[in-house]
């Protein structure tokens, strides 16, 4: 099992261009997640998924995009990429709700100058 | 709406010592709590998770108790590695199977 992926692991964007942030499971979760972690403000939820086809907004989801067309993946696309953006953006994904594990990928590092 | 306040850091150890992070959480009704940690360059891990009142989570040597009079998990080591260095960061779970987390508390243990 590889757990959950992320491609790639570092990005340099200029303001205004737009990029996909891969996320992939082979754990076959039904529940999947993208954080953003900056500093002194520990991770927020961006969007989440509940199952394929099915997609919600957490606490900051201006500026990002989501879709969830298959169970195994769930790309965060940024549509015009700005400073304010640059964070390092973590995926995760649990078996179910409440009390089950959440398993993070490795992080995506991405710059916007 | 839910909210996780944990003490702020860097907390500086030496080996050997004893660990405390404070962690107090503001949430309806009766969340799992959880403590998840970061090594440098890495992503979160599990370290334990509690899901109702009274309960205590372990694992490697850290445990914390689920206080729902307090609204506390506070996790706590007798005795921190250099190995345990990282970032530890207290959480909440939601029914709808997303997170909320505190801002995390660096730990810096030296020999």
């Amino acid at each position: 099992n590889a757990g959950v992926t992320q491609t790639p692991k570092f990005q340099v964007l200029k303001t205004g261009q737009s990029m996909t942030l891969q996320c992939a499971q082979d754990m076959n979760h039904e529940y999947m997640s993208w954080y953003r972690q900056d500093p002194g403000m520990g991770l927020r939820l961006i969007h989440y998924s509940v199952g394929a086809g099915i997609t919600d907004q957490g606490e900051v989801p201006n500026g990002y995009n989501v879709s969830r067309s298959t169970t195994e993946d769930f790309p965060l696309r940024l549509l015009s990429a700005a400073p304010s953006q640059t964070s390092v953006y973590f995926c995760a994904s649990t078996a179910g709700t409440g009390t089950y594990e959440q398993y993070f990928g490795p992080g995506t590092r991405l710059t916007v100058t | 709406g839910d909210s996780v306040t944990q003490m702020e850091g860097p907390v500086t150890l030496s080996e050997e010592a004893f660990l405390t992070i404070n962690c107090t959480y503001t949430a309806t009704g009766y969340p799992s709590l959880f403590w998840y940690v970061q090594y440098p360059g890495e992503g979160l891990q599990l370290l334990l998770k509690a899901t109702k009142a009274d309960d205590k989570g372990s694992n490697k040597g850290f445990e914390a108790t689920y206080r729902k009079e307090t609204t506390s998990f506070h996790l706590e080591k007798g005795s921190v590695q250099v190995s345990d260095s990282a970032v530890y960061f207290c959480a909440l779970g939601h029914v709808g199977s997303t997170l909320t987390f505190g801002k995390g508390t660096m730990l810096l243990v030296s020999p």
